[in-house]
């Protein structure tokens, strides 16, 4: 079974500060991860995703699969990047793939 | 270029009531799924389907059912609403491989009295 985890419900910073969104997951194989973000009032789009690589809005993810996390981080935050965080996990299940997320992180991010 | 399109945006149901979620998408994805967003739950997969005329179960399955006789179109239904179904609906495609991006509708905001 695949899962992911996000510890925190909500994560408060100031504005310019770092931020680091937790995200853990449990998979016995291989699977790709993503972020995806909700601003107010708009649908979830994709952030960034793990085998891109990329730095998308100052957001950058490791994938570190000794501890079998994928945190999103930034080093300073901007009012801007307050919205709904998700993480997710993509792998194949029974041959078809199956996108599995996280309960979650609602950043808020202070002026 | 309207991506996936969701109606209606908002509804009120009565218990036992039944109505039908739609979705559309004009990319061509053969992966399609339906989620339901509840504060604290994230978002938890109720089906999905890999193509026309095959759909699968996900996490949360119960109370709705699913068709998909279109590449374009993934309908839910709700077959006789409860209170427990309030929730935030999205509808989702992509295509198929674990490494595509999921595009989503914007959601339908679902209240059953």
């Amino acid at each position: 079974a695949q899962r992911v985890t996000q510890p925190e419900k909500l994560l408060s910073v100031f504005k310019g500060a770092p931020v680091e969104l937790k995200c853990n997951y449990s998979y016995s194989g291989s699977p790709e991860l993503f972020w995806y973000v909700q601003y107010s009032r708009q649908r979830l789009q994709l952030l960034l995703r793990h085998i891109s690589r990329e730095s998308i809005k100052g957001f950058t993810a490791d994938l570190n699969k000794g501890e079998t996390s994928f945190h999103l981080k930034k080093p300073f935050a901007q009012e801007e990047d307050s919205a709904m965080y998700y993480c997710a996990l993509s792998a194949n299940s029974g041959g078809y793939q199956k996108v599995t997320f996280g309960t979650g992180t609602k950043l808020q991010v202070i002026p | 270029n309207a991506g996936v399109t969701q109606t209606p945006k908002f509804q009120v149901l009565k218990t036992g009531q039944s109505m039908t979620l739609q979705c559309a998408q004009d990319m061509n994805h053969e992966y399609m799924s339906w989620y339901r967003q509840d504060p604290g739950m994230g978002l938890r997969l109720i089906h999905y389907s890999v193509g026309a005329g095959i759909t699968d179960q996900g996490e949360v399955p119960n109370g709705y059912n699913v068709s998909r006789s279109t590449t374009e179109d993934f309908p839910l239904r709700l077959l006789s609403a409860a209170p427990s179904q309030t929730s935030v609906y999205f509808c989702a495609s992509s295509y198929t491989g674990v490494y595509t991006e999921a595009f989503f509708g914007q959601g339908t905001r679902l209240t059953v009295v």
